[in-house]
């Protein structure tokens, strides 16, 4: 059974502080990823990363970068919290034989 | 820009009765079609997947692809009120996955 984690549920900061996201899956997959989600917005892509070490940007990049030293973590940085990133974040990993992401529980970031 | 687009609802639908979830993409590149649930609060969870024009079905839930048309649906028989959720409709393209914003469906008792 596919197990996706993420290192918070809920999680308050302020503006102006930087911000750890960790996601973690225990299936070997190669492929990972970050999404934020909004109400009316669906699914937004942040960052992906095809294995270790390797990382491409998604359709909303801007104030985010990540990290993938290992193949079983993805992090994912805010560089300096905004409030606009008040969201939902997701992250994912991907069966590449069926092309099916698996979600983590998700991270609810709030920033004051 | 690659899209899929679904209808977001809500969509109100009596127990018991055939729920229909549609979408449409709009890269004809597409090969993989995925139906995802989301309960509130939660992450997504994958319902069905499907790879060839037909209709697939798996229990209560039918997958339609129509790749002429660029259409895919989502059927729900004997809908019940635990089925109530946002579904999210996801295409693949390019190695990545486009996701549709989603439609909340509701199952009244």
């Amino acid at each position: 059974d596919v197990k996706v984690t993420q290192s918070s549920r809920y999680l308050v900061k302020r503006t102006g502080e930087k911000v750890f996201l960790e996601c973690v899956q225990d299936m070997d997959h190669e492929n990972m990823f970050w999404y934020r989600q909004d109400p009316g917005l669906g699914l937004r892509l942040i960052y992906f990363s095809y294995d270790v070490k390797m990382k491409e940007k998604g359709d909303i990049p801007e104030g985010y970068s990540v990290s993938r030293e290992k193949k079983e973590r993805f992090s994912l940085i805010l560089e300096s919290a905004s409030t606009n990133q008040t969201s939902m974040y997701l992250c994912a990993s991907r069966d590449l034989t069926t092309y099916e992401q698996y979600f983590g529980p998700g991270t609810r970031l709030t920033v004051t | 820009q690659k899209e899929v687009e679904q209808n977001s609802g809500p969509l109100s639908v009596p127990e018991g009765a055939i729920a229909s979830l549609n979408c449409t993409y709009s890269d004809r590149g597409s090969q993989s079609f995925f139906w995802y649930r989301q309960y509130s609060g939660k992450s997504p969870e994958l319902i069905m997947f499907i790879y060839s024009n037909g209709d697939k079905e798996d229990g209560r839930f039918t997958a339609q692809l129509n790749k002429a048309s660029q259409y895919v649906s989502l059927l729900i028989r004997d809908s019940q009120p635990s089925d109530s959720a946002t579904y999210l409709c996801a295409v693949s393209s390019n190695y990545q996955l486009i996701w549709g914003a989603g439609t909340k469906l509701i199952i009244k008792p």
